[in-house]
């Protein structure tokens, strides 16, 4: 599986936006983009995917780059609520289903 | 409708002996997933059951197993427990074949080995 690149942690104000980067040069062209995050104590919990273009759902946005190298999540409006590890995971459009690579993430903190 | 439902959510064992864990999917979803998430090696893929067959392994020992029934449950077994398999373990189901079904997660069960 192609590898993600992604910080350690970032830090942000609570109703400000965040913007989680990751890197993933090595992608193929039937990579999926997919993010998920993990609250304390929870198991993951599944946030967006895309392919090729820009996402948005209720919970988040995925900006993907042109050449699909990089892509950023963007949280509107951080909440205490947000705080949690996001993990950018890449997803063989050809493969089975269910089998996710998990990197080490990016631990969000989100203060007042 | 219910989450995936795992159990025993907290559990103690000691070294050499075996455990096993339940997982109940979402239902309607005919693929289950496990995963093993420790601090040092992180969150990893075990194995994967779509109509009780398996589908994807991980790379771990044959004393981790597993196996579907045909209510789409899973469970997981870990035979002669060593030390570094206290973890978390996770189960997910999904309901669609493609890669672009999200995977649902249970809250997990806490191993430890003593």
């Amino acid at each position: 599986d192609a590898k993600t690149t992604q910080p350690n942690s970032m830090e942000s104000n609570e109703e400000e936006p965040v913007h989680l980067p990751c890197n993933h040069s090595t992608i193929s062209g039937t990579d999926y983009i997919h993010w998920y995050r993990q609250l304390p104590s929870q198991g993951p919990e599944y946030v967006i995917h895309g392919l090729t273009s820009n996402v948005n759902n209720r919970m988040a946005s995925l900006a993907i780059a042109e050449d699909r190298k990089s892509s950023t999540l963007i949280l509107h409006r951080a909440t205490l609520r947000d705080a949690a590890v996001y993990y950018c995971i890449l997803r063989d459009g050809t493969g089975t289903a269910s089998k996710l690579t998990f990197g080490t993430g990016t631990r969000l903190q989100v203060t007042l | 409708k219910a989450g995936v439902t795992q159990t025993p959510r907290y559990l103690i064992k000691t070294r050499g002996q075996q455990v096993t864990l339940s997982c109940s999917p979402i239902s309607g979803h005919r693929s289950v997933s496990w995963y093993q998430q420790t601090p040092g090696q992180g969150l990893q893929f075990l194995f994967e059951y779509f109509s009780e067959t398996q589908r994807n392994k991980g790379n771990f020992p044959g004393r981790f197993s597993g196996r579907q029934f045909s209510n789409s449950r899973s469970e997981m077994n870990v035979s002669t427990l060593e030390l570094g398999d206290s973890a978390l373990y996770l189960c997910a189901s999904s309901s669609l074949e493609t890669v672009a079904g999200e995977l649902f997660f249970g809250e997990g069960s806490r191993l430890t080995v003593l």
